[in-house]
């Protein structure tokens, strides 16, 4: 049972390039979401899905796209990368609702030069 | 909407005394929270988490929160305090319904040999 993979660990990109970050989950989990972490920022809901073919904003959803063609899959996709989406990014899921507490994945650290 | 707010962004113990790590929330209705921590450079796992059952909830490694709606509080304690306990702590507040976690700034814990 391998949880939340990420990948890729860690990544560089120029400003202006576009990448996605993966994210699956082995656990049938129907929602899943997307954070990023800041120094002293706590993390920010990116985006978040509560089914497959369902997507909805989170708190800073700007920059960023999302999709979530199977319960298994959610990328994020980083449309024109800013050096202000240096951070890094989590995965989280949750089997049915924010009672169960969220299982997260290893995370992506993104730095855009 | 719901808020959540971590009082002390750093907190320093000795080895072997308690730790105290304070947390209040902001929810317009029945609350689930839930305290995370994460250790450098890993990702964030689940300590503990209320869901409107008893208001003092036990969790792994050792730590407690209790609920307090009264003072709109959710203060994680351990009786004791190992090396290993030294990492970064995150209170989170979820609406019943909405599936979205708010994180708080974070509160991190230093313990002194």
């Amino acid at each position: 049972n391998a949880g939340v993979t990420q990948t890729p660990k860690f990544q560089v990109l120029k400003t202006g390039q576009s990448m996605t970050l993966q994210c699956a989950q082995d656990m049938n989990h129907e929602y899943m979401s997307w954070y990023r972490q800041d120094p002293g920022m706590g993390l920010r809901l990116i985006h978040y899905s509560v089914g497959a073919g369902i997507t909805d904003q989170g708190e800073v959803p700007n920059g960023y796209n999302v999709s979530r063609s199977t319960t298994e899959d959610f990328p994020l996709r980083l449309l024109s990368a800013a050096p202000s989406q240096t951070s890094v990014y989590f995965c989280a899921s949750n089997p049915t609702g924010e009672e169960g507490g969220y299982t997260f994945g290893s995370g992506t650290r993104l730095t855009v030069v | 909407a719901q808020s959540v707010t971590q009082l002390d962004s750093h907190v320093s113990v000795s080895e072997g005394t308690p730790v105290l790590l304070r947390c209040n929330y902001s929810s317009s209705y029945s609350p689930s929270l839930f305290w995370y921590v994460q250790h450098p450079n890993k990702g964030l796992q689940l300590l503990l988490k209320y869901t409107s059952a008893a208001t003092l909830v036990k969790g792994i490694n050792g730590f407690e929160a209790e609920f307090k709606k009264s003072e709109t509080s959710f203060h994680l304690t351990k009786p004791s305090a190992h090396m290993s306990d030294a990492a970064e702590y995150f209170c989170v507040v979820s609406d019943t319904g909405t599936y979205k976690y708010i994180f708080g700034t974070g509160t991190r814990l230093k313990v002194l040999a």
